[in-house]
């Protein structure tokens, strides 16, 4: 079936540095992907939408300087904290709404960032 | 705008009892329904979907949910646990058109006592 990756999986830098995490659909086309982010114990909050060949959506109160998110091509998308502090440490996870199946979104396994 | 209540934040339950996860959502529109499970450490794995027809839906792992109109609930229930059901569990809607967002309800974690 679909599938959708994240590189990498876990990543442990130090604050005032940027980190990227790419988003991969691996077996279908995506022209959007969703940004989440999830704290410990608490839910996931939609961060942004990606969309491929325009600018991303960000919802209310995400600081677009911050989280740079790029659709480089219909199978990757690239979210980038700038500058992280260590109140940006959470689980970063990723989907992608199938091009076949309604109404069906394929969620990244997550990336678990630890800002130092 | 629409939103997702699961007024249980934990729910314990010995194994092979049956269960029930409370969701309650609310919109202006009509919207499609969803339950997802996360594994300790893991990403998200749908459970089951209701996107028109039959309000009683099957999905995977033997869960099965009800959607309810004039409640606005979706609950989601399973006759017998499994020590394997220890999970979080997440009711989420979209809205029925092509934007595709999610929004999710905050989570209920599912304990499996032996």
């Amino acid at each position: 079936g679909a599938v959708v990756s994240q590189h990498p999986s876990w990543v442990i830098c130090k604050s005032g540095t940027s980190v990227k995490i790419e988003c991969r659909s691996l077996d279908f086309q995506a022209t959007t992907m969703f940004w989440y982010r999830q704290f410990p114990k608490q839910s996931l909050m939609l961060m942004a939408t990606s969309n491929e060949g325009s600018k991303a959506t960000y919802e209310q109160g995400v600081e677009k300087d911050k989280f740079l998110i790029n659709h480089a091509s219909l199978t990757l998308s690239t979210l980038t904290v700038t500058s992280a502090h260590p109140e940006d440490s959470s689980f970063y996870i990723c989907s992608a709404p199938s091009d076949t199946r309604e109404e069906t979104q394929y969620f990244g396994p997550g990336t678990r960032l630890l800002v130092l | 705008a629409q939103s997702v209540t699961q007024l249980d934040s934990q729910v314990p339950v010995f194994e092979e009892a049956p269960v029930e996860l409370r969701c309650n959502y609310s919109s202006s529109v009509s919207v499609y329904l969803f339950w997802y499970v996360q594994y300790p450490n893991q990403g998200l794995q749908l459970l089951l979907k209701y996107l028109s027809g039959s309000t009683l839906v099957k999905g995977i792992n033997g869960f099965e949910a009800e959607f309810n109109k004039s409640q606005t609930s979706f609950h989601l229930r399973k006759p017998s646990v499994h020590i394997s059901d220890t999970a979080e569990y997440f009711c989420a809607v979209s809205v029925l058109n092509r934007d595709d967002k999610i929004i999710f309800g905050k989570g209920t974690r599912l304990h499996i006592l032996p």
